[in-house]
Order: structure tokens, then sequence, then C-alpha cells
């Protein structure tokens, strides 16, 4: 099992809509989550932390499942701008400071 | 501020040169780390380095090699440059240790070895 998994889609949504993309991890012991974004030819950057207790920022809300060992995020009333791929990424236990990527869900917002 | 900086932008070798690509930053964080990035593979770890004269190898470190003299710089030498080393080179940087730190990545240096 890889040791971050994301569906790569790519997800083709209308304006408005709502888009939820998941994530799994292989170790149990990891301890920080994340979701970044990066935009075509750019670099990632971060969009959120991950917190087990659920977090929300604007029309974006990410999810923790310890026990299920998966993350989620929602995106609400989509805009043009929020096509990109997202990326979950995870600390590795090596070094905290490291972090291991998934290979990212590309998002397409049509007008 | 500048933030992180990568140079070259682009760069294009034949199999067997050498080259340096640079990393700077003026964000005085302690860590700092290069991945690189294929099609269809994600990010993956090369080195990193969690403060002066600290390095370690991360997920993928052969054929390169790092050194951090200074908190600012982080440069990444590939030795003999090989066809397998095409791709996308990321620097980022974030604060030592700890949980939960943002990591902030350079705009990406996209090599060419032919």
């Amino acid at each position: 099992r890889k040791e971050v998994e994301q569906d790569p889609g790519p997800f083709n949504v209308p304006e408005g809509a709502t888009v939820a993309f998941n994530c799994t991890y292989s170790n149990s012991a990891s301890q920080s989550f994340f979701w970044y974004r990066q935009d075509c030819r750019k670099e990632p950057k971060l969009l959120m932390s991950v917190y087990s207790s659920g977090n929300e920022d604007g029309r974006f809300t990410a999810q923790l499942n310890r026990a299920s060992q998966y993350i989620s995020l929602l995106i609400r009333d989509s805009k043009l701008s929020d096509s990109a791929t997202y990326l979950c990424v995870v600390n590795s236990l090596r070094s905290q400071g490291n972090l291991i990527f998934g290979k990212g869900t590309k998002l397409s917002v049509k007008p | 501020n500048a933030g992180v900086t990568q140079t070259p932008k682009f760069q294009v070798l034949k199999t067997g040169q050498s080259m340096t690509l640079q990393c700077a930053q003026d964000m005085n964080h302690e860590y700092m780390s290069w991945y690189r990035q294929d099609p269809g593979m994600g990010l993956r770890l090369i080195h990193y380095s969690v403060g002066a004269g600290i390095t370690d190898q991360g997920e993928v470190p052969n054929g390169y090699n790092v050194s951090r003299s200074t908190t600012e710089d982080f440069p990444l030498r590939l030795l003999s440059a090989a066809p397998s080393q095409t791709s996308v080179y990321f620097c980022a940087t974030g604060l030592a240790g700890g949980l939960d730190n943002e990591q902030f990545f350079g705009p990406g240096t996209r090599l060419t070895v032919l």
C-alpha cells in the first residue's frame, strides 16, 4: 500500500458545485496532515492543515478520520479559480519536518 | 522579502554533465529540503537539512549531493546528469522540528537531461 493515496481525477465540475476529495494514508502513527494546492506549472502552496476535530476555512472544509486513516477535503460553491491540483500531505515519521505527498487530485471547474 | 528563490528556472544538460541548482531563503527557516516532481509520481524528497551543517538523505538521494554551510542557502548538486534526472525540482523551507509547520516552496527549476 502506498503511503498516501489519492484519486487522481480529473474532477470536472460546474461553477457552484460542491466537490469532495478523499485521501488515505498507510501509517497509523502519522501526526500531521495537510492539503496543499498546486496550480499548473507552479509550486505547491499550503491550503490548510487538517485537525482531528475537523476544520473549516471559508468554502473549504477538511476532515480527518484517524480510525480509518482517511482525510477529506470538501469545496463548496466551486469557483473557476479553484481549478488546480490538490495534494494530500502527511508528515514523515522518520523526520517530522519531512512531508510525504500524494500524487494529487486534479480539479477543473467549468463555467 | 523574496521568500524562497531558485535558480535557474530552466536548464538543459547533456548526459554526464554536472551542475548545481541554487536555493536561497530569507525567512530564517532552519529546515530546508529538495523535492523532485515527475508526472504520475508526485513530489519525492531528495535531501533535507534541519540546520546549517546538517544534511540527510530523503527518499531518492542517489545522484545528488547537498551541503548547508549557511542558514540561507541549500544548493543541490547533480554529479553526473542522467536522463532519469529530467524533472522539476522544488526547494522548500520551514521551521525545524515540531508538527503542523507550513512549508514554503520555491518556484521550481525545470531540468532536462538529453
